[in-house]
């Protein structure tokens, strides 16, 4: 079972949609969890990080966690076709772990 | 200000040779992580530096792979003897904080190395 894992996708939704993006992690010892984004061919660009328990919005993202479900989400709100792209689960312990990524596109 | 940089983008080795790849921080960043990234993957951690202490090399695939980070700001990572399943992006970050957990990290480009 991989530490941190993600539906591969792709998701598609179409533009102005609530795109959902789900993460399962295993290390109950997880203290940080962040959502990077990553267009094809580039490095992954931060999005939104939680620490807490509970919901943090920053403009059209919300980062959801809930550690007794060892559950973590992004709700984009309002998606645009420059949404398209990978979306990246990291957890933090001792170290970082990635997911494998969940691909989405969000057609017009 | 400038982000993280990293040299060469792209590197093609033949098997067997040696190879090294840069990764200058953000200025100022205690913490330097190194992650390879395989196409269609998650970044894979490496290794981990708090300054230039090497506090976690518990990713490095087999011996043949070595970081450094002498000053505490630049850092190399050498691969020796490539093999055809090194093929991958070599991707750097760093960070403010003194812990992985502590604050987010930033991505530089990536190395894009070939092994033929």
């Amino acid at each position: 079972q991989k530490e941190v894992e993600q539906n591969s996708g792709p998701l598609s939704v179409p533009e102005g949609a609530i795109a959902s993006l789900n993460c399962t992690y295993s290390d109950r010892g997880s203290q940080s969890f962040f959502w990077y984004r990553q267009y094809s061919g580039k490095s992954p660009e931060l999005i939104m990080f939680i620490y807490s328990n509970g919901d943090k919005e920053d403009g059209r993202f919300t980062a959801q966690l809930n550690k007794a479900s060892q559950y973590v989400s992004l709700l984009i709100r309002d998606s645009q076709p420059s949404d398209s792209a990978t979306y990246l689960c990291a957890v933090t312990s001792n170290d970082m772990r990635f997911g494998a990524g969940t691909r989405l596109t969000v057609k017009p | 200000g400038a982000g993280v940089s990293q040299s060469p983008r792209y590197k093609v080795a033949k098997r067997g040779q040696d190879v090294a790849l840069r990764c200058d921080p953000i200025s100022g960043h205690v913490s330097l992580f190194w992650y390879q990234q395989a196409l269609g993957q998650g970044p894979e951690f490496l290794t981990y530096f708090q300054n230039e202490a090497q506090l976690d090399k518990s990713g490095l695939p087999s011996d043949r792979f070595f970081a450094e980070r002498p000053e505490g700001s630049v850092s190399t990572l050498k691969i020796q003897r490539t093999q055809q399943e090194d093929s991958a992006v070599y991707l750097c970050a760093s960070s403010w904080g003194g812990t992985p957990s502590s604050y987010e990290q930033y991505f530089g480009p990536g190395t894009r190395l070939t092994v033929t």
